[in-house]
């Protein structure tokens, strides 16, 4: 079975601060995602990478950023907390298809407090 | 750009009457569909996926779905409901080309509510 593994279940942070969240996949998948989730608004990708130091600005990047330096570990940054990226995360992989969309493999998510 | 619908935000059932839940896309050519399920404080769990073929798909924890390209649909069906099933269902479609980077978009989501 495919494990995607985020770094921390909850987390809490001060306005300002620069976090990151981690995000390490064991099944040698070439795509990566980052997603907040918010009540009413279901997944929204953040970010998204295809390969070692590749990234794709996905529908709400603003105020993100993120690094992925090995094929398994995908990083998101938030580069200065505000509350309003107080959310739960997940970040997912799946295989890089020839000609289909492959299923993407969750972690059980981080759910980010801003104070 | 595809998109997908999920028309009911929440649903009641009781356990072990049956269960449809609805998913409606948008997209030109043959969609990538996929049903998944968020159990409270956890991730997203593939329950079955739609690529081409048979039209009537079976996934696991007995869930099924059926994909109508006349009426855009991919609903996802359980003749007999479990409590164990009370989760957040998500509905995804893929284009299957890189310009969309092999990105899925999700609908809303539909929570469901199993009582005794």
């Amino acid at each position: 079975d495919v494990k995607v593994t985020q770094s921390s279940r909850y987390l809490v942070k001060r306005t300002g601060e620069k976090v990151f969240l981690e995000c390490v996949q064991d099944m040698d998948h070439e795509n990566m995602f980052w997603y907040r989730q918010d009540p009413g608004l279901g997944l929204r990708l953040i970010y998204f990478s295809y390969d070692v130091k590749m990234k794709e600005k996905g529908d709400i990047p603003e105020g993100y950023s993120v690094s992925r330096e090995k094929k398994e570990r995908f990083s998101l940054i938030l580069e200065s907390a505000s509350t309003n990226q107080t959310s739960m995360y997940l970040c997912a992989s799946s295989l890089l298809p020839a000609y289909s969309n492959q299923p993407q493999h969750f972690g059980d998510g981080t759910r980010l407090s801003i104070l | 750009a595809q998109s997908v619908t999920q028309p009911d935000i929440h649903i009641t059932v009781s356990e072990g009457a049956s269960l449809e839940l609805r998913c409606n896309y948008s997209y030109g050519a043959t969609p990538y569909l996929f049903w998944y399920v968020q159990s409270p404080g956890q991730g997203l769990q593939l329950l079955l996926k739609y690529f081409s073929g048979d039209t009537l798909v079976q996934g696991i924890k007995g869930f099924e779905a059926e994909f109508k390209r006349s009426q855009s649909s991919f609903n996802l069906r359980k003749p007999s409901v479990h409590w164990s099933d009370a989760a957040e269902y998500f509905c995804a479609v893929g284009a299957g080309d890189s310009n969309s980077g092999y990105a899925l978009n999700f609908g809303k989501g539909t929570s469901l509510l199993v009582t005794p």
